[in-house]
């Protein structure tokens, strides 16, 4: 089983829907989980980061986190054309530093 | 706004060549770490760095890799005998706290090419 699966779409929607992206994950120490952004050949671009269990808000964006179910969410308000990119998942343990990544979800938004 | 720069942005090299790619973080940032993204593939860690040390690496950062803080502000990957399967995008990224820290921000990487 790998450690952090997220469906590499692509997933259109219209300008405007809410957009839920998501990553399921195997590891149960697990405790940091970010969400990037990266436009093509770019470098990823962090947008929310949660600790532990729960749910963050910064403006459109809004992450959960269900740690019983080892699964984790990015919703995206009021969908813009420049919304459009491969969306990351990330996470890590409480006692190191390296990120285990999801492998991407291509966003695209139609105008 | 601060961000972590890298150079070159792309780099061709033969098989079996060394390479040096270079990072800026960000001023304050005190950690350090090197990622790759092979085409098509997910991003990989390879290496983080603290206090001029390495604080942890992946099985993928073998003794073809070194890392080094040669001055205040420059961070550098070494690849000593470059492999075709080296091709990936590099990137670099830096942060102001280590374990408690979770803002890893990332530069706009390094794509090598090994011929």
């Amino acid at each position: 089983q790998k450690e952090v699966e997220q469906d590499p779409g692509p997933l259109s929607v219209p300008e405007g829907a809410i957009v839920s992206l998501n990553c399921t994950y195997s590891n149960s120490a697990f405790q940091y989980f970010m969400w990037y952004r990266q436009y093509s050949r770019k470098g990823p671009e962090l947008l929310m980061y949660t600790y532990s269990s729960g749910n963050k808000e910064d403006g459109r964006f809004t992450a959960q986190v269900d740690k019983s179910s080892k699964y984790i969410s990015l919703f995206i308000r009021d969908s813009q054309p420049s919304d459009s990119a491969t969306y990351l998942c990330a996470m890590r343990r409480d006692s190191n530093y390296q990120l285990i990544w999801g492998a991407g979800t291509k966003l695209i938004i139609k105008p | 706004e601060p961000e972590v720069t890298q150079t070159p942005s792309h780099q061709v090299t033969q098989m079996g060549q060394e390479v040096i790619l270079r990072c800026v973080p960000i001023s304050n940032h005190l950690y350090f770490y090197w990622y790759r993204q092979i085409l098509g593939q997910k991003v990989e860690f390879l290496v983080s760095f603290y206090n001029n040390e390495i604080s942890e690496k992946s099985e993928i950062f073998d003794d073809q890799f070194s890392v080094e803080r040669p001055d205040g502000s420059n961070f550098t990957l070494k690849i000593r005998s470059t492999k075709l399967e080296d091709s990936a995008m590099y990137f670099c990224a830096s942060s102001e706290e280590g374990f408690s820290g979770n803002e890893q921000f990332f530069g706009p990487g390094t794509r090598l090419t090994v011929l």
